[in-house]
């Protein structure tokens, strides 16, 4: 069975530049997650969908991240303008449901200079 | 306030011998708690699942235990292995609708030959 796809593996750019994460998730799943991990620390739930609609985007910050599933399958995770704090890993998590397990991709890890 | 607290930060330990993980957690209502491990570099893989009801849960070298009366739960690793050396979070399901997981920062462990 294919795993959390995720591309890039890796993002360089400059502060106040926009850059964009994908996410494929398990075929079937229906709820995803996009997590931030700065190092050293564990993940930071930033949003859930479940299907296309969001469940949970309490910790986005939502005047420069944004993120869509249109379609409830791919997801996209947009920041613009990216800052230097936000440096981090950021993993997309798939389910089949909301109370199940949650199985992660590899992430992307972001390097704002 | 929903936390969940791991201890020691790191650990180094030689191979062969075994070690202990420790989690503290605040998170109600409680839903189930899980253990993963994350290799450098990648995401998140689940080693254990406990509910509400279980006190011991094994996945081979790796056992995990539950007090849900002290909130408490530790990860102990047998005979540990070089393969062992990697971050291991343990992850707290609130079950208030939409199973929010609440993550511990982690503990780094490092087994040397």
């Amino acid at each position: 069975e294919a795993g959390v796809a995720q591309s890039p593996r890796y993002k360089i750019i400059e502060k106040r530049q926009s850059v964009a994460f994908w996410c494929n998730p398990i075929s079937g799943h229906a709820t995803l997650y996009w997590y931030q991990q700065i190092l050293g620390q564990g993940p930071k739930l930033l949003i859930q969908f479940q299907n296309n609609g969001v469940v949970d985007d309490s910790q986005l910050p939502k005047d420069r991240f944004s993120a869509e599933r249109l379609k409830g399958v791919d997801s996209t995770l947009k920041i613009q303008p990216a800052k230097l704090e936000d440096s981090a890993v950021y993993l997309c998590a798939s389910s089949i449901n909301t109370n199940t397990e949650a199985f992660f991709g590899q992430g992307t890890r972001l390097t704002v200079v | 306030k929903n936390q969940v607290e791991q201890s020691p930060q790191s650990l180094i330990i030689l191979e062969g011998k075994n070690c202990t993980l420790q989690c503290n957690y605040t998170v109600s209502p409680f839903s189930n708690l899980r253990w993963y491990k994350q290799d450098t570099g990648r995401g998140p893989v689940s080693l254990t699942i406990m509910t509400f009801s279980e006190n011991t849960k094994s996945n081979g070298r790796y056992t995990a235990t539950l007090d849900a009366d002290t909130k408490q739960s530790s990860l102990h690793i047998t005979a540990s292995q070089l393969s062992d050396s990697a971050s291991y979070i343990c992850v707290v399901s609130e079950a208030s609708g939409t199973y929010k997981y609440i993550f511990g920062t982690g503990t780094r462990l490092k087994v040397l030959a």
